[in-house]
């Protein structure tokens, strides 16, 4: 059965930073790759969508990475301030249009002034 | 203001009593979907619509219905509530043709406890 892995454990950095967060998937091959940010008791807000024809994307401080190859992509926050704290989640997507979405456990960064 | 609402935000009852947790959109979606996330497991989906009239189940329908019978709202129905159904749940909707190209827009979540 498909399969995500985000690090279970938080990632503690340093303001200024660059915060690395990896996301793994098994047993599927996804065409797209989302990524969405989580704050305590509120709901996923969508922060960047990579295809796997893309190695790589990026929308301000955010970089992501795809590798088909690897079954990986990483998210990169540069100039990581403490307002980057957060659960990020991510969500690898065959390409065949059914309504399933299925999220990694996501990974909870903190940024430490 | 583009956005998705739940209500109630906050519930409290007791095993076996009917509940409706409603969700609504005003960006004219023809996706919807519910989730529920719990310590651990993340989030897991329940059941979504492609459309009016046209809804599946996710990955943990058990205990859940829905219903889409216009755009804009798509009501999660529990009704026979259990503890283990206590949880965190979210609905989220998206324009998307193809689901995976586009993003879910979220509502702000219902905090369930079941006694």
């Amino acid at each position: 059965s498909q399969k995500i892995e985000q690090n279970s454990e938080a990632l503690n950095i340093q303001e200024g930073k660059t915060a690395t967060l990896t996301c793994n998937y098994t047993n599927y091959s996804p065409a797209y790759l989302q990524w969405y940010r989580q704050d305590p008791g509120r709901g996923p807000v969508f922060l960047l969508l990579i295809r796997e024809n893309e190695k790589e994307k990026r929308k301000e401080r955010l970089k992501v990475t795809f590798d088909t190859t690897l079954k990986q992509s990483l998210f990169h926050i540069t100039a990581s301030q403490p307002a980057d704290s957060a659960t990020y989640l991510c969500a690898p997507t065959g390409s065949s249009n059914t309504g399933k979405l299925i999220f990694g456990q996501g990974t909870t960064l903190q940024v430490k002034p | 203001e583009a956005q998705v609402t739940q209500n109630p935000r906050y519930l409290i009852t007791v095993t076996g009593k009917k509940l409706t947790v409603t969700c609504s959109q005003n960006m004219n979606h023809e996706y919807m979907s519910w989730y529920r996330q719990d310590p651990g497991l993340g989030l897991r989906q329940i059941y979504y619509s492609m459309n009016v009239e046209v809804t599946d189940k996710g990955d943990v329908p058990e205990g859940y219905k829905v219903s889409r019978k216009e755009k804009r709202n798509f009501p999660l129905i529990l009704e026979s509530p259990s503890p283990n159904q206590t949880s965190l749940y979210f609905c989220a909707s998206s324009a998307a043709e193809v689901l995976a190209e586009d993003e879910q827009f979220f509502g702000p979540g219902t905090r369930l406890t079941v006694l």
